[in-house]
């Protein structure tokens, strides 16, 4: 398996712009983790899905912020309209179990001017 | 609830001396807890992990922790840092007990090395 696959790694756009990132689990994970990180927050998690379902959402920023898993092998992260604040880096984690690794991509930098 | 507290954003140590990062947890269940390293511009990979058992965690590149539960601590070690140990560290738990279980991170802690 190649990993968790995260699209683009690098995005820079316009404040007010749509704004979506991509990411593709290990093959047979059933939990998908999307987790921003910033110099001043630190990693956090933003929302996580067991078997495509969101589980916990709590931590998405606010209503700007939207995931989808359609299906075992996608998922989205949406910011629309984007904001300046909302420049971090964003990763996708994938794990069998919440007691098992968690595998992270890559991660998207996110820089909105 | 879970949380994790990393004490110490920053740590620095010579080449050769002992590592030492701290991490202390709660959580209202018996955890499951992780240390992670990112070296820049990378994600996260896992050092080291404790679920149950031996309370002494061997992980890779030389490091090992120790669950301490009295103590609510999973504090990381290395007898000798190498140059190449220079990365951030995160310290994560999990309650692991059903389908909504998730994991938390530490703020983290950026390790140098002096040579």
């Amino acid at each position: 398996d190649a990993g968790v696959i995260q699209s683009p790694r690098h995005e820079v756009t316009e404040m007010g712009q749509e704004v979506t990132l991509r990411c593709k689990p290990i093959s047979g994970h059933d939990y998908l983790f999307w987790y921003r990180q910033t110099m001043m927050r630190g990693l956090e998690l933003l929302i996580y899905f067991n078997n495509n379902v969101p589980i916990d959402d709590s931590g998405m920023p606010e209503d700007r912020f939207s995931a989808k898993m359609p299906n075992a092998s996608f998922s989205t992260l949406k910011i629309q309209p984007s904001e300046p604040r909302d420049s971090a880096v964003y990763f996708c984690a994938s794990s069998a179990h919440p007691v098992q690794e968690a595998f992270f991509g890559q991660g998207t930098r996110l820089t909105v001017v | 609830a879970q949380s994790v507290t990393q004490l110490g954003s920053h740590v620095s140590v010579s080449e050769g001396a002992l590592v030492l990062l701290r991490c202390n947890y709660s959580s209202s269940v018996p955890p499951y807890l992780f240390w992670y390293v990112q070296y820049p511009n990378q994600g996260l990979q896992l050092l080291l992990k404790y679920t149950t058992g031996a309370t002494l965690v061997k992980g890779i590149n030389g490091f090992e922790a120790e669950f301490k539960k009295s103590e609510t601590s999973f504090h990381l070690t290395k007898p000798s840092a190498h140059m190449s140990d220079a990365a951030e560290y995160f310290c994560a738990v999990s309650d692991g007990g059903s389908s909504a279980s998730k994991i938390i991170f530490g703020s983290g802690t950026r390790l140098s090395i002096r040579p």
